[in-house]
Formats: structure tokens, C-alpha cells, sequence
């Protein structure tokens, strides 16, 4: 069955140090996979998506992430943390076949100054 | 242009009554998806409904059900609610069916069954 792992539950960082947020997943295909951002008392907002092509996915608000199939991995990345950044992030699968979503339990930001 | 609405925002409820919660997508979006979050469970796909039809649907029990109207506006419904039941869902929409296009979400309605 599709899974998301977030390992890491809670990250802090301090503002202007870089950031990587991990993502695994177990799906049998070639994943579209995506990057979502969420704020308190809002919906969730996409940060980037990787259905193929170059595996270095450019987003919104400064992030990127790496598709690796070797480690069935997709890591989000900031170079550069802001005061702003600080929420929730989900990673998801998208399933083609079944047309469906999973989503990881979230890894929850706080930003240090 | 305007973006995903749900109503109402918050919603409180006891065990064994039913609630509709309803999610406007944004306008041109054919498919509206449905999704419970707990802090356990994180976000749980319920439905998707796409012109107006049933396409896809996730692990929950027959208390949980939805529909779409022609103007793709969608309810869900969950009856005999349980405690359990307490938790954030969140709509979305898109052009097309989901995974192949970008969701976008509503701020979600706050269920909380006493």
C-alpha cells in the first residue's frame, strides 16, 4: 500500500539558517509528489510538485526539493529560513491508478530569532 | 478570483446527531475532494467527487457521505456522529480530477462532537 513518512515530527531553526524537511514514501510507480504549506487556522497551500523530468523541483516562497528514486525520498529545502515559515508542512503521494492522495502526518516548524 | 469556501467554520455537535458541512470551489473547478485532519492521523482522503459523481473514496465508514450539485458546490454529511469524529475537514478543488492537477484548499470547518 502507498505510504508518507515524515520522520520528523518537530524542527526548530533558528531565522536565516537553511532548512530540509524530510519526506519518504512506498509507492510502486513513478510518484507525482507534492510539497504543501500550512499556517494556523488555514488550508493547505502548494508548494511544489514533482511529476517528472528534472528532479529538482523549483516552488514557491523560496523552496525546493529533490525527487531521489534511489532512496524513495523527496526533501524540501530552504536555503534561507524566514519568521514566516514557521507551520505546518505535508508531504503527499498521488496515486495515477486510483486517482487518490496520501498525505505524510506533517512535520510542524518553529523558527527561532 | 475568490477561493475555496466552506461553511460554517466551526461547528460543535453531540454524539449521535448528523452534520453537513458544505464547500464551494472556485469557480471553473469540477472536482472537489474531502479530507478529515486529526492531530493522530494527519490528513485522511475521504471523497472525491468530480461533475457531479462519485470518483474515489477512502477508508471511512457509510456515515460518512457526500454529493455534488451542478454547479459543483459539494456537500459531505456524517451521521450518527461519534466522538471520534472530532477533527478539521478540509475541501479542495481543481480543474480536473486531482492527482494530475494542483488542489487547492479551503480554510476547512472545525467539527468538535461532544
Amino acid at each position: 500500500a502507498q505510504s508518507v513518512t515524515q520522520p520528523d515530527i518537530h524542527i526548530t531553526v533558528s531565522e536565516g539558517a537553511s532548512l530540509e524537511l524530510r519526506c519518504n514514501y512506498s509507492y510502486g510507480a513513478t510518484p507525482y509528489l507534492f510539497w504543501y504549506v500550512q499556517s494556523p487556522g488555514q488550508g493547505l497551500q502548494l508548494l511544489l510538485k514533482y511529476f517528472s523530468g528534472d528532479t529538482l523541483v523549483q516552488g514557491i516562497k523560496g523552496f525546493e526539493a529533490e525527487f531521489k528514486r534511489s532512496q524513495s525520498s523527496f526533501n524540501l529545502r530552504k536555503p534561507s529560513v524566514h519568521w514566516s515559515d514557521a507551520a505546518e508542512y505535508f508531504c503527499a503521494v498521488g496515486e495515477i491508478t486510483g486517482n487518490q492522495f496520501y498525505f505524510g502526518t506533517g512535520t510542524s516548524l518553529t523558527v527561532i530569532p | 478570483k475568490a477561493g475555496v469556501t466552506q461553511t460554517p467554520r466551526y461547528l460543535i455537535k453531540t454524539r449521535g446527531q448528523q452534520v453537513t458541512l458544505s464547500c464551494s470551489p472556485i469557480s471553473g473547478h469540477r472536482s472537489v475532494s474531502w479530507y478529515q485532519q486529526t492531530p493522530g492521523q494527519g490528513l485522511q482522503f475521504l471523497f472525491e467527487y468530480f461533475s457531479e459523481t462519485q470518483r474515489n473514496k477512502g477508508n471511512f465508514p457509510g456515515r460518512f457521505s457526500g454529493r455534488q450539485f451542478s454547479n459543483s458546490r459539494s456537500e459531505m454529511n456524517v451521521s450518527t456522529l461519534e466522538l471520534g469524529d472530532s477533527a478539521l475537514y478540509l475541501c479542495a478543488s481543481s480543474k480536473r480530477l486531482a492527482v494530475a492537477d494542483t488542489q487547492y484548499f479551503g480554510p476547512g470547518t472545525r467539527l468538535t462532537v461532544l
